[in-house]
């Protein structure tokens, strides 16, 4: 299976400042035959269900706010909040959809300062 | 707009077979991977497998062979049975819309194995 892993496990950010969440896979998630990085990100507030975020490693899913970017290739991504709002506080994941087995990162808690 | 809904029982014994349906209201089953994924109580995920509309099931090797996915494509509703259930498979159990992304998520179900 591919290793996700997440830094930091969790964030604190004042509001308005930036919020970077990193994620490593174990092996590439760039397809050579399509160029596309097969990461997604999600965020999971409390009792609610992941939440699509970014697919393909940088592209934003409809009615996702533009402070949510994503970016990175190969191996290493990042999830980046422009400018944190109250509502952002959540745990995010990224997950691989590269290979068969699909896995995902552990988590990182993003709370206010 | 494509809904997702897990039904099934709460509880489940030790040693007896969790079973869970999914329906799906909205959409077609002929272009998409239909997924179930868990959540621990620590909050991770762990993806359980997908089957698509020809009765095509992929599993994650980690459950061996304790799982079955099926799907009924007349009644818009594919289903999880996971025999043998042991406390480890205390989870928020989802499922899911895939198309190459796992985009459409059930508001998914707690099932707590316990005698």
């Amino acid at each position: 299976d591919i290793e996700m892993t997440q830094s930091p496990d969790s964030l604190a950010v004042s509001l308005g400042e930036r919020a970077t969440i990193n994620c490593k896979s174990s092996q590439t998630l760039l397809y050579s035959v399509n160029n596309h990085n097969y990461l997604a990100w999600f965020q999971q507030k409390p009792g609610h269900p992941p939440k699509l975020l970014i697919y393909w490693a940088s592209t934003r899913e409809s009615g996702v706010p533009d402070r949510f970017s994503g970016s990175g290739s190969g191996t290493d991504f990042t999830l980046t909040i422009s400018s944190l709002q109250a509502e952002d506080v959540a745990v995010y994941y990224c997950q691989q959809y590269l290979s068969q087995v699909r896995t995902f990162g552990q988590g990182t808690k993003v709370e206010i300062k | 707009q494509v809904q997702l809904q897990e039904s099934g029982p709460g509880i489940v014994k030790p040693s007896e077979t969790l079973s869970l349906t999914c329906k799906v209201s909205g959409d077609s089953f002929g272009y998409y991977s239909w997924t179930w994924l868990r959540q621990t109580p620590g909050k991770t995920l762990e993806w359980i497998g997908y089957i698509i509309y020809t009765g095509t099931a992929i599993y994650n090797p980690s459950l061996g062979s304790r799982v079955t996915l099926s799907i009924d494509t007349s009644n818009n509703e594919f289903s999880l049975d996971m025999q043998a259930a042991t406390a480890a498979d205390t989870a928020v159990y989802y499922c899911a819309r895939e198309g190459n992304y796992l985009d459409r998520w059930g508001q998914g179900i707690l099932v707590t194995v316990s005698s």
